[in-house]
């Protein structure tokens, strides 16, 4: 079935370090793939998405790679800053309808001084 | 400033209480939705609306209840509360667009049923 799914909980980086935060899918047929930041106590907050027939997307400071090949996506942040700290969620969306965002369960990142 | 605003932002109730969580945008979104969020499950739509007098059963409706009968707001009803439904809620509105997928979140209500 339908499923965005990461793999791993939680990663812990040192400032100034890069982070990457990996999610597999399994619906091809999603339209984009899209990530979510989400702060303590507040509600997620969009970074990037990047569209189905792309392979890679830049930001500032984050970068979206997607392989269709192994169905994975991943967000890279450059520079990892505290204010970076966060539960990370990638998300997918096909068409304007009901399942207009699938999201993943998180990925939490600790940035270490 | 755009913004969703949820109200309560914490509400401690008990099994059978009938409540309303409150969802207003100002934003002229078409689209609205409802979300749970579970430790480990992600967030998970409830139901959603993609313009007044139109709401749909998202993926875990069940307990939950929905009107849209203006624009900018899009309250979620649960008419007899059960612990099960402890959780934490967010309200979502975006423009009804297949293109668009920045969803504008509220900053959340956590919701203790005991």
């Amino acid at each position: 079935g339908e499923s965005v799914g990461l793999h791993l909980p939680t990663l812990s980086v040192q400032e100034g370090d890069n982070s990457i935060i990996n999610c597999a899918y399994s619906n091809s047929a999603s339209d984009y793939f899209i990530w979510y930041k989400q702060e303590s106590g507040k509600g997620p907050q969009f970074i990037i998405d990047i569209r189905s027939n792309m392979d890679k997307r830049q930001g500032q400071r984050v970068t979206v790679l997607l392989n269709k090949t192994v169905k994975h996506l991943s967000l890279q942040i450059a520079a990892t800053q505290p204010g970076d700290s966060a539960v990370y969620f990638c998300a997918e969306k096909k068409g304007t309808g009901r399942r207009a965002l699938t999201f993943g369960s998180g990925t939490r990142l600790q940035v270490q001084p | 400033e755009a913004q969703v605003t949820q109200n309560p932002r914490y509400l401690i109730t008990v099994t059978g209480k009938k409540l309303t969580v409150t969802c207003s945008q100002n934003m002229n979104h078409e689209y609205m939705s409802w979300y749970r969020q579970d430790p480990g499950l992600g967030l998970r739509q409830i139901y959603y609306s993609m313009n007044v007098e139109v709401t749909d059963k998202g993926d875990v409706p069940e307990g939950y209840k929905v009107s849209r009968k203006e624009k900018r707001n899009f309250p979620l009803i649960l008419e007899s509360p059960s612990p099960n439904q402890t959780s934490l809620y967010f309200c979502a509105s975006s423009p009804w667009d297949r293109k668009n997928t920045e969803a504008f979140f509220g900053q959340g209500t956590r919701l203790t049923v005991v």
